[in-house]
């Protein structure tokens, strides 16, 4: 069965803190993906970063970046010099080989970043 | 260029009613899914559909929920008749195609209260 925990509920820091969110996978696909979504509290999911199986490569964009690590299982999430506005909801996902549409969501890591 | 669009966005309804929610996906894509956000189960995907056929279902809750996508432009989940369990925030999701990266662009949701 496939499982994504996220053992965060909450975080909480003040602005220009560097923040990490865990993710811990579990599945049996030997290919697979693995996403971070975010909710703002409007309410939409927005897409952030997609990683198969195969790549490994941490990956850094602005002040994000993404740590996969297969040998633990974790796809983690670190914010840079995190901003009031990175305040929301934060989802990891993972899919299997076949149809990357059908994701499996953890519970969420509610992000509150204080001025 | 727009988004996913769902309607209603917010609907209360009372026990043993029908209820209606509409999603019009971004023009282009091929694949449509439906999920469904509860405090209790998070995120769960309900059914999806790629080029107006449904392609798994496995999600759907019972017979009371059913799911259209009549063309490429629109899609409806009905639920018949409505239980106060069924509240939730739903959400509709396209993307390029089902064996796309996974990058899903989500409506803001439709929030539903049974009473």
């Amino acid at each position: 069965a496939q499982k994504v925990t996220q053992a965060q509920t909450e975080i909480s820091v003040v602005e220009k803190e560097d923040v990490t969110l865990d993710c811990v996978y579990e599945t049996r696909d030997t290919t697979y993906y693995l996403f971070w979504y975010k909710q703002p509290p409007s309410g939409e999911l927005v897409f952030l970063i997609r990683r198969n199986s195969f790549d490994e490569q941490n990956e850094i964009s602005g002040r994000y970046s993404w740590n996969f690590q297969k040998s633990t299982s974790s796809f983690n999430f670190t914010i840079t010099a995190s901003q009031v506005v990175d305040s929301a909801v934060y989802f990891c996902a993972l899919s299997g080989s076949g149809n990357t549409g059908k994701l499996i969501f953890g519970q969420g890591t509610t992000l509150q970043v204080k001025p | 260029d727009a988004g996913v669009i769902q309607s209603p966005r917010h609907e209360v309804t009372e026990m043993g009613q029908e209820v209606t929610l509409r999603c019009k996906p971004i023009s282009g894509h091929n694949s449509l899914f439906w999920y469904r956000q509860t405090m209790m189960r998070g995120l769960e995907l309900l059914i999806y559909f790629n080029n107006n056929v449904p392609i798994d279902d496995s999600g759907m809750p019972e017979d009371r929920f059913s799911a259209k996508m009549p063309n490429a432009s629109f899609s409806t989940l009905k639920i018949q008749p409505s239980e106060p369990r069924d509240s939730a925030v739903y959400f509709c999701a396209s993307s390029l195609d089902q064996w796309n990266t996974g990058e899903l662009f989500f409506g803001e949701g439709s929030r539903l209260t049974v009473l």
